[in-house]
């Protein structure tokens, strides 16, 4: 069936390092590849996107990238802020018009 | 602008009783959404309605869930009767609408918080 795999579930990091978040997706006609930032008890909010047209996408500290022959998109923040600390989802549209989420990487920041 | 608006934002209820949530999109967006987010799990799709017409309901338990969007714009997500494994998060997002190969970014309401007791 159609999923996302999104590793890792947890993620601690120094604040000024760099976090990576990795999702694996099924869909091979998959076009569109979102990111969402959830931060405790509020709404998932899109922080960047990625078409399949396109293998990377930056903005400010935030990037993308997207390697749609291993099906695979990845999600870099550097320079990592105390803000930065939420719950991460990758998510896709799979072909049939549905957006599939991933199961959600934590990441923390340490002071 | 107002964005996407829902409530209740918490229901407690006991198990067997009915519940319904609604929810207000942002206006001029034809696609509607309603999504579970279990704890620690990220937003599942239950409906989707363009306009008035449900057009993935698929994973909509249809023995007890039921929605509605009458006149396209509001939308009532029911549950009855509720089961302890009904409590989440419902959460309602809004887009403008897919046409073509165009995805268009969803907005997520605050949600709600259901607790079946």
């Amino acid at each position: 069936g159609e999923n996302v795999e999104q590793h890792p579930s947890t993620l601690s990091v120094q604040e000024g390092d760099s976090a990576v978040i990795k999702c694996t997706y099924s869909d091979s006609a998959s076009n569109y590849f979102p990111w969402y930032k959830q931060e405790l008890g509020k709404r998932p909010q899109l922080i960047i996107d990625i078409r399949s047209n396109v293998g990377e996408k930056k903005d400010q500290r935030i990037a993308v990238t997207l390697n749609k022959t291993a099906k695979h998109f990845s999600l870099h923040i550097t320079e990592t802020q105390p803000e930065d600390s939420a719950v991460y989802f990758c998510a896709f549209y799979s072909s049939a018009s549905k957006i599939i989420f991933g199961s959600g990487t934590r990441l923390s920041i340490r002071p | 602008e107002a964005g996407v608006v829902q409530s209740p934002r918490y229901k407690i209820i006991e198990k067997k009783q009915p519940v319904a949530f609604w929810c207000n999109p942002i206006s001029g967006h034809n696609t509607l959404y309603w999504y579970r987010q279990n704890l620690g799990q990220g937003p599942e799709l239950l409906i989707r309605y363009e306009n008035e017409e449900a057009v993935d309901d698929s994973q909509l338990p249809k023995d007890r869930f039921s929605a509605e969007r009458l006149k396209g714009v509001d939308s009532t997500l029911k549950i009855q009767p509720a089961e302890l494994g009904d409590s989440a998060v419902y959460l309602c997002a809004s887009s403008l609408g897919l046409a073509g190969s165009t995805y268009n970014e969803q907005f997520f309401g605050p949600g709600t918080r259901l607790t079946v007791l």
